[in-house]
């Protein structure tokens, strides 16, 4: 089975702070996804990336960036945490037939 | 502009009762891929179905079934006989398959509570 792995469950920040949310996924493929998920929202996309060193916005990329030097590692950044970051943080990798497997999640929480 | 829409933000009923859940989108292509995914309080999505566009037959899973109607661009979903464990939030979403970068479209979810 595919696995995405997030590095933290749970994770709390102070305002200012830089934030790295790490994801890695074991099977070699290259689209990667960060989603953001906030009640009555749904998820939105804030980046994602096709191949090594390439990315994209998505559709709320301000406040972040990204980073995916090797393709198994696809890395979310808050440069300044703010408080309406407060959120939930979901990674996914998607294969060529369509099949999506999702992070089990990252919830951030900004004080 | 493709989009997906649940209308309906939270539906609570009673154990053992029939529920459907509702999904309405929109796309531009005429080839694509409709899920749903259960994210249960744990968190972690759970992924249910995908339905290709050009197959428009029902899908039955034990409680869980599938109405796909591409005249109404809808993909229904109902669960019979309700257990407490399908209390969870349901989401829609749609992949546009001429989107090369596999993008999804999400519904903003839905949120089922079984009551006992």
């Amino acid at each position: 089975d595919v696995k995405v792995t997030q590095s933290s469950r749970y994770l709390v920040k102070r305002t200012g702070e830089k934030v790295f949310l790490e994801c890695v996924q074991d099977m070699d493929h290259e689209n990667m996804f960060w989603y953001r998920q906030d009640p009555g929202l749904g998820l939105r996309l804030i980046y994602f990336s096709y191949d090594v060193k390439m990315k994209e916005k998505g559709d709320i990329p301000e406040g972040y960036s990204v980073s995916r030097e090797k393709k198994e590692r696809f890395s979310l950044i808050l440069e300044s945490a703010s408080t309406n970051q407060t959120s939930m943080y979901l990674c996914a990798t998607v294969g060529a037939n369509y099949g999506y497997t999702f992070g089990s999640g990252t919830r951030l929480t900004v004080v | 502009a493709q989009k997906v829409t649940q209308a309906q933000t939270e539906i609570s009923v009673v154990e053992k009762e029939d529920v459907t859940l509702d999904c309405v989108y929109e796309t531009r292509d005429t080839t694509y891929y409709l899920f749903w995914y259960k994210q249960p309080p744990s968190g972690e999505l759970v992924f249910l179905i995908r339905r290709n566009s050009f197959d428009e037959q029902n899908e039955i899973s034990g409680r869980y079934s599938w109405n796909f109607q591409k005249s109404t661009s809808s993909f229904n979903f109902t669960i019979t006989a309700s257990q407490v464990v399908d209390s969870a939030v349901y989401f829609c979403a749609l992949s546009e398959i001429m989107d090369s970068n596999y993008q999804l479209i999400w519904g903003a979810g839905t949120k089922l509570i079984i009551k006992p």
